[in-house]
């Protein structure tokens, strides 16, 4: 069965730091990796999605994430944080033997103070 | 030009009483979702149509149930709503023609059962 898991419920970075959200996949086949962002009162939108045709994936708004197969990771990174990114993120994986299914993350907060 | 929408964005009902939210997308796409999200933002996925035909269908009261009369709506009916349906529902759609399910979320429906 799969799973995804986010370390960490909540982050808090200043504006301009590091931005790192962590994630942990476990598949039993080549997975679909993705981010979703969920600002508050809205619904998700992608942030970028790994598919296998490159393991650095870049995504909107400056994001990007490394898939490591040699650690089921797929951490999402932004160099230099804004504070309009302040949101919910999810980790999510599909396919092989889940089908259709999409599994969520639990999501991570990301704070970012001034 | 709205891609997933919902309606109503709020609802506030009693104990009891039978509720309906609507989703339509003007996508194109072949596979439509819904979605309860909890007070702790945790997503669960609860059913899946794809070209009208019921695909997933996880552990969900029988008081829940979908209806999709085409391939661009899908709608949720509740029965003798109860406390714990309070959450956010969200409808969601992706493409035919991939495996990779990218998912487009509508803007959710606030549910408050009292």
């Amino acid at each position: 069965a799969q799973s995804v898991t986010q370390l960490g419920s909540h982050v808090s970075v200043s504006e301009g730091a590091l931005v790192l959200l962590r994630c942990n996949y476990s598949s039993s086949v080549p997975p679909y990796l993705f981010w979703y962002v969920q600002y508050p009162n809205q619904g998700l939108q992608l942030l970028l999605k790994y598919t296998s045709a490159a393991t650095l994936v870049k995504g909107i708004n400056g994001f990007e994430a490394e898939f490591k197969k040699s650690e089921t990771s797929f951490h999402l990174t932004k160099p230099s944080a804004h504070m309009s990114d302040a949101a919910e993120y999810f980790c999510a994986v599909s396919g092989g033997t889940g089908g259709f299914k999409t599994i969520f993350g639990a999501g991570t907060r990301l704070f970012v103070k001034a | 030009d709205t891609a997933v929408s919902q309606t109503p964005k709020y609802l506030v009902t009693q104990m009891g009483n039978d509720k309906s939210i609507k989703c339509e997308q003007n996508l194109g796409h072949d596979t439509m979702y819904w979605y309860k999200q909890d007070s702790k933002k945790f997503l669960k996925i609860m059913f899946s149509y794809n070209n009208k035909e019921l695909i997933i269908n996880e552990t969900v009261p029988n008081r829940f149930s979908p209806k999709s009369p085409d391939k661009a709506h899908l709608n949720l009916h509740i029965n003798s709503l109860e406390l714990g349906d309070s959450a956010v529902y969200f409808c969601a759609s992706s493409p035919p023609g991939t495996p990779v399910k990218t998912q487009y979320f509508g803007p959710g429906t606030r549910l408050l059962v009292l």
